[in-house]
């Protein structure tokens, strides 16, 4: 049950777009469209911003968008605001029945 | 509308046990799989274990098992976890989470257990 691999950081200017990558194996990201990515603030509860790779709950912005190829799963934030400053984490069903998260990416609203 | 409160956490002594409560409301709680999920202080988000809505699918994470069980209760409306042989990497932040499809929706605020001598 090894972590999926996310970067430690990322930063963006507000306006831009950014992509956080979320990495794994065939048994995990590769092998389930069962990816999901959770947004938390600062001392605040995880809220879930994709489910099954690409769909966004309701009021869930579609500045927010998710994608996957191969192993590897992605989120991109489109026209980044301030209040997009979080950290990002992913999540995979696994072959093993469990779930896995990402260690989690840290995201800098210049 | 959908509401989860933890409870039973505090501070406990390594190899000690601790029993902690998630009291659900606003949905069909029978009809959910329930998760627990923690975060160590200052770290990233670690998957504990996960129960089907009738009780009779659990899964761990390799980190607890055998010294953590879940359970819940449909007719109390909540989601248990029993843990014993704590250790001090077991400190974290313990929260519920409602599943669907592999993904949880709604979280709860969480409990923090502080396992130390």
């Amino acid at each position: 049950q090894s972590a999926l691999t996310q970067p430690a950081s990322v930063s963006g200017s507000p306006g831009q777009s950014i992509t956080f990558s979320c990495t794994g194996t065939s048994s995990d990201v590769g092998g389930y469209n069962y990816v999901s990515w959770y947004q938390q603030h600062p001392g605040k509860v995880p809220k879930l911003m994709i489910y099954e790779v690409s769909n966004r709950p309701s009021g869930v912005p579609d500045r927010f968008s998710g994608s996957k190829s191969g192993n590897t799963a992605s989120l991109t934030i489109s026209g980044l605001q301030a209040e997009d400053e979080a950290d990002y984490y992913c999540s995979s069903y696994t072959s093993s029945s469990t779930l896995v998260f990402g260690g989690g990416t840290k995201l800098t609203v210049l | 509308q959908v509401q989860l409160v933890e409870s039973g956490g505090g501070l406990v002594k390594p190899g000690g046990s601790l029993r902690l409560s998630c009291a659900a409301s606003g949905f069909t709680f029978s009809d959910y799989y329930m998760s627990w999920i923690r975060q160590a202080p200052g770290k990233g988000l670690e998957w504990v274990s996960y129960i089907s809505s009738s009780g009779s699918t659990i899964y761990y994470a390799d980190s607890v098992k055998g010294r953590f069980t879940i359970s819940r209760d449909n007719a109390k409306n909540s989601l248990y976890l029993q843990m014993n042989s704590l250790r001090a990497e077991d400190t974290a932040v313990y929260y519920c989470a409602r599943g669907r499809g592999y993904r949880n929706d709604y979280w709860g605020q969480g409990t923090l257990v502080t396992v130390s001598s």
